[in-house]
């Protein structure tokens, strides 16, 4: 059980825009602290996609963005591609673990 | 270009010891936390724990305290996530990570895979 929760998995076919969703609660994103994801294609390392919430690393297309909103943050792909097919994970600080958290992960599938 | 470059893939048996590594590059590697994270086969990103190599000041998930040691050689560079009796339940693939900025982790290293079989 992931201390942040994602949907297991999202789909949508090329060109739409899809959401994935990460809840925490009030040890974690609920008490201030920024949400960042990460990307990670199949068989390879998770790659950094956001940070602070909202901030794209240099090189990650507009297509990605992210927003925050309470106890909970949101990662939203507008014009899928097929190579957006990949693992999604959110990851935040919980400060009653005193310790970094992530989510379950959501599995993006391209139909 | 800053890099963290993994030692590769182990078999080893139950009740073996094993020390992987994770060696940075392209920065001031006493200036950054490295952390280590475990993903098990099918499965998600598990904080492990984090090391800051200027001091070897360390912290572990609550998870892994305990059943892990995690260390660093800061004139080379290196990070280090050791186990000193393995179980067939640490097979996974290990990622050691720069923590950069308040609380995210950017660059990851390649992975380091574990198999731990009789």
């Amino acid at each position: 059980q992931s201390v942040l929760t994602q949907p297991p998995s999202v789909s949508g076919a090329p060109g739409q825009r899809v959401t994935i969703s990460c809840t925490g609660s009030s040890s974690n994103i609920g008490t201030g602290y920024d949400v960042h994801w990460y990307q990670q294609l199949p068989g390879t390392a998770p790659k950094l996609l956001i940070y602070g919430n909202t901030n794209r690393p240099s090189g990650v297309p507009d297509r990605f963005s992210g927003s925050k909103s309470g106890t909970s943050a949101s990662l939203a792909i507008t014009g899928l591609q097929a190579e957006d097919e990949a693992d999604y994970y959110c990851q935040s600080y919980d400060n009653s673990l005193s310790g970094w958290v992530f989510g379950g992960g959501t599995k993006l599938t391209v139909l | 270009e800053v890099q963290l470059v993994q030692s590769g893939a182990e078999v080893k048996k139950p009740g073996e010891s094993l020390k992987i590594s994770c060696k940075g590059s392209g920065y001031s590697f006493t200036n950054y936390w490295i952390g280590w994270v475990r993903q098990m086969p099918g499965k998600g990103l598990e904080w492990m724990g984090i090391i800051f190599p200027a001091d070897s000041q360390t912290r572990y998930s609550p998870s892994f305290q305990g059943q892990v040691t995690i260390s660093a050689d800061k004139s080379i560079s290196t990070a280090y996530l050791q186990w000193s009796s393995l179980k067939a339940s640490d097979s996974a693939m290990y990622y050691c990570a720069r923590k950069t900025g308040p609380n995210w982790f950017d660059p990851w290293g390649q992975g380091t895979l574990v198999t731990v079989s009789s």
